[in-house]
């Protein structure tokens, strides 16, 4: 089945402690973004990533990084999270020459 | 830079009312269109979408979107709602060249579908 997979799917976590959301797709797409949704703001992108060690960054990178060794994963590392953090992260990849994107089911993350 | 704008942020109707949400973008290209619904607790999935051709365009659930664009506009239809169709709608454009081009979401539009 044709799926994009994050983990944790819920983590809460204090501030200043390193975490990673894991984010892994089996569709062979070359194209994966995170993006963070907040109450009125809808989706706004973090990161993206054209390929294998190719990234760039999106509209909201402040206190993100991301790394993509495999085609497959790309996850999102937040070195010192701040409550201002908190939301619901979504991971996506999209296939060359297409325009739907493929989402993930999501990562609340709760930083108190 | 491409922006989308969706003017109802939140619509309450009864089951089998007519639907139509609205989505205006700025982008001085061609573009491609999509809508994306979110249920309650899930994720994205693609609703429908157009890249070209005939500007009235047939997605899944009994949706259907049509492009005008004299009125940079790609609003949503629904001629009889469900309950079911209690969810969150996004639309979202991206300019159509070739490799990676960013896709950008409007803020949404929560249609609450009263029994």
């Amino acid at each position: 089945e044709a799926q994009v997979t994050q983990n944790p799917r819920y983590l809460i976590t204090v501030t200043g402690k390193k975490l990673t959301v894991t984010c892994s797709q089996n569709m062979n797409h070359e194209y994966m973004s995170w993006y963070r949704q907040d109450p009125g703001l809808g989706l706004r992108q973090i990161y993206y990533s054209m390929n294998v060690e190719v990234t760039d960054k999106g509209d909201v990178p402040e206190g993100y990084k991301v790394s993509r060794k495999e085609k497959r994963n790309f996850p999102l590392i937040l070195e010192s999270p701040s409550p201002n953090q908190t939301s619901l992260y979504f991971c996506a990849s999209m296939g060359t020459g297409r325009g739907e994107q493929y989402f993930g089911p999501g990562t609340r993350l709760t930083v108190t | 830079a491409q922006s989308v704008s969706q003017h109802n942020h939140h619509v309450i109707l009864s089951e089998a009312a007519s639907l139509e949400l609205g989505c205006n973008y700025s982008y001085g290209g061609t573009v491609n269109l999509f809508w994306y619904v979110q249920y309650p607790g899930q994720h994205l999935q693609l609703l429908l979408k157009y890249f070209s051709g005939d500007p009235l365009v047939k997605g899944i659930k009994g949706f259907e979107a049509e492009f005008i664009k004299s009125k940079f506009s790609f609003n949503l239809r629904k001629p009889s709602v469900q309950w079911s169709d209690t969810a969150e709608y996004f639309c979202a454009v991206r300019p159509p060249a070739g490799g990676y081009q960013k896709v950008t979401f409007g803020t949404g539009t929560k249609l609450q579908v009263i029994p």
